[in-house]
């Protein structure tokens, strides 16, 4: 079975800290989405990445993908209040085509 | 813009009332899924549809039904409702047959409660 773990679960932070949430599999995934839920909402894709290695930057958020493709890293300069929410990887590739979700990241940013 | 609407926000029922859950989406998206997202267990995925008429047992399909006659819409069917499925039900669709890229669009989610 692929799995996915996020680290940390929580993370409160006070506005313009940097932060990182990491994203591990012991299983080779074809690519990784990472996603951002706000409250009473659904999952909003945030970026994808399919390429071992690959580093993608969204304004102040950088995702990078492991060599491996096993695992993914969201890292977040100088945050701030909006970026409050919970955020989830997915991986690509699951036995019945479908993406595996990890279980998330809650973020609160406070001002 | 897609747009993924479910039918209810917020829903409460009885224990053993049978409870519709209704996904439309407007982008003309092959594929539909249902998960439901409690604190601690993520999002769990209870059946997903690759055309019409067409079902795949996910993760945790026990308990639950579901029917696509339609392209653009997708219902989860809870036969007998229980205490546990009180819970945050998700609707997704995406273009693709495969997943292992393609973008899921989310609906905004229906908070059932059972009691």
């Amino acid at each position: 079975t692929q799995l996915l773990e996020q680290s940390p679960q929580f993370l409160s932070i006070q506005e313009g800290e940097n932060l990182t949430v990491y994203c591990n599999s012991s299983s080779v995934f074809s690519s990784l989405q990472w996603y951002r839920q706000e409250p009473g909402e659904g999952p909003v894709l945030l970026v994808t990445v399919v390429t071992g290695g690959e580093v993608k930057k969204l304004k102040r958020l950088t995702f990078q993908f492991g060599d491996a493709r096993k695992d993914s890293s969201l890292h977040i300069t100088a945050a701030q209040p909006g970026d409050t929410g919970l955020y989830l990887c997915a991986g690509g590739g699951g036995s019945q085509g479908n993406l595996i979700f990890g279980k998330g990241t809650k973020l609160s940013v406070k001002p | 813009d897609v747009k993924v609407t479910q039918s209810s926000r917020y829903l409460v029922k009885r224990t053993g009332e049978k409870v519709f859950l209704e996904c439309v989406q407007d982008m003309d998206h092959e594929n539909m899924f249902w998960y439901r997202q409690d604190p601690g267990l993520g999002l769990r995925l209870i059946y997903f549809s690759y055309d019409v008429k067409m079902k795949e047992k996910g993760d945790i399909p026990e308990g639950y039904s579901v029917s696509r006659e339609k392209k653009e819409r997708f219902s989860l069917i809870l036969e007998s409702a229980s205490t546990n499925q009180t819970s945050m039900y998700l609707c997704a669709s995406s273009l693709y047959r495969d997943g292992s890229t393609d973008t899921q669009y989310f609906g905004p989610g229906t908070r059932l409660t059972v009691l």
